[in-house]
């Protein structure tokens, strides 16, 4: 069974400062892995999508890195800014079905 | 383009009662899913929809929760009789690829549901 996990559970910064979210996983067998963006009372919003074969996806001021390997993901928000404020949901997808983490819930005080 | 949409946004209701929610899937996206999260845990998957056919329902809690998609469009989930446990945020989401993986999926707003 797929367990994922996201380290750490909140986290706290001044605008500007570079943002580093961590996601691991249990079973190495996946096709991909997402990331997305959740705002208060909102659906959930695609970030970065990386495939099983990639080692990294980037977008604007996004870039997520993957090492299947060793079961790990890691999300770069660079220069954070007060609209990043969101939780961010790390999911592996196997066999057509997506296992998330608990989120990470992010504050970037301005 | 359209989004997924979800309705109700919010339903509340007594427990033994029943509830449908209803989701249309981003016009041309054959994958349909349902995943949940109740109070203090992560997103779970409940569903998978190929078009009209179920693929996978593995994550369905129980036989008091029924979904269809009827002729490959919108779909529904019924609970019949709720209970209390069942409270939470039921996400829908959709996806356009068939092989190799759902590809990106793009999730609804969630419909809230709590059972009284």
């Amino acid at each position: 069974k797929q367990e994922v996990t996201q380290i750490p559970a909140a986290l706290s910064v001044p605008e500007g400062e570079n943002l580093v979210l961590n996601c691991s996983f249990t079973d190495s067998a996946i096709y991909n892995l997402q990331w997305f963006r959740q705002d208060p009372g909102k659906g959930l919003t695609s970030l970065l999508l990386i495939q099983s074969s990639q080692r990294e996806q980037t977008s604007g001021r996004l870039n997520a890195s993957l090492d299947k390997s060793s079961g790990r993901s890691t999300l770069y928000i660079a220069a954070s800014q007060p609209g990043d404020s969101a939780t961010y949901l790390c999911a592996v997808e196997d066999d057509y079905k997506l296992s998330f983490g608990a989120g990470t819930t992010v504050t970037v005080r301005a | 383009e359209a989004g997924v949409t979800q309705f109700p946004s919010h339903s509340v209701i007594e427990k033994g009662q029943t509830v449908t929610l209803r989701c249309d899937p981003i016009s041309g996206h054959d994958n349909l899913y349902w995943y949940r999260r109740v109070m203090g845990k992560e997103i779970k998957f409940l569903l998978h929809f190929v078009k009209e056919s179920k693929q996978d329902e593995s994550g369905m809690p129980n036989n008091r929760f029924l979904a269809e998609r009827t002729g490959g469009t919108y779909s529904t989930l019924k609970v019949q009789p709720a209970e209390l446990e069942d409270s939470g945020v039921y996400f829908c989401a959709s996806s356009r690829r068939l092989a190799g993986g759902s590809g990106e999926l793009f999730f609804g707003e969630g419909s809230r549901l709590t059972v009284l």
